[in-house]
């Protein structure tokens, strides 16, 4: 079964630091590209930052030199390291696959498997 | 940074009724949009890729149409499973993947 188990959430005081895990199984880790997605609670879904297969990262402004992606193929395992954090960072953090398929002679890029997500509160 | 607006924000139906979800992308997108179906509690799950293509396993209720700016998810008849919220997200120029707002649909 494909599958992917976020861990490492929890209640961070502001300017605090947090590393969240996500645990892969049942696919071949290493051939896709992985995602953060965020969703504060009864807000919308906010994409938080990418890696692909080769270690490239992505981020959005709001998360840029603040929040680190990073994998580790030998272990099937995502990271996000998120430092000086803000009240705003306050959501459940959801680990997504990213794949794509093509139709010719293009590729539709979409996010197809979800963690259950982690709970991160920032708060004083 | 390319924005996707849905519309409506939320709506009310009954079982059977047909329902439609609007997605407007801030520019052309081809058919680089996807839909997403979550539920309360719940992660995100994949309903439709490239604006009209079913992920294995969603139900053929549900169906995606439109490219360029406008989109919209159609499901047929409504089933009590499918009470939830519903996004659109864009793939087209990316980083950064933007998704909609959401709309909820809800029992009438």
């Amino acid at each position: 079964e494909v599958q992917l188990v976020e861990s490492g959430g929890g209640l961070v005081q502001p300017g605090g630091s947090l590393r969240l895990s996500c645990a892969a199984s049942g696919f071949t880790f290493s051939s896709y590209d992985m995602h953060w997605v965020r969703q504060p609670t009864g807000k919308g879904l906010e994409w938080v930052s990418a890696i692909g297969t080769a270690g490239d990262t992505y981020y959005p402004d709001s998360v840029k030199g603040r929040f680190t992606i990073s994998r580790e193929d030998a272990k099937n395992s995502l990271y996000l390291q998120m430092n000086s954090l803000r009240d705003a960072d306050t959501a459940v953090y959801y680990c997504v696959r990213g794949d794509s398929s093509s139709r010719y002679p293009y590729y539709y890029y979409y996010m197809d498997v979800w963690g259950k997500g982690t709970t991160v509160t920032v708060s004083s | 940074d390319i924005q996707v607006t849905q519309s409506p924000s939320s709506l009310s139906a009954s079982v059977g009724d047909r329902v439609t979800i609007t997605c407007r992308a801030s520019q052309s997108i081809s058919s680089y949009l996807n839909w997403y179906q979550q539920k309360p509690g719940k992660a995100p799950k994949l309903l439709i890729y490239a604006a009209s293509s079913l992920q294995s396993g969603v139900p053929s209720r549900f169906s995606g149409s439109g490219s360029g700016t406008d989109f919209t998810l159609t499901i047929s008849s409504l089933q009590p499973e499918d009470f939830a919220t519903y996004y659109c997200q864009q793939s087209y120029s990316a980083p950064p993947w933007t998704f909609g707002q959401g709309t909820e649909v809800a029992i009438k």
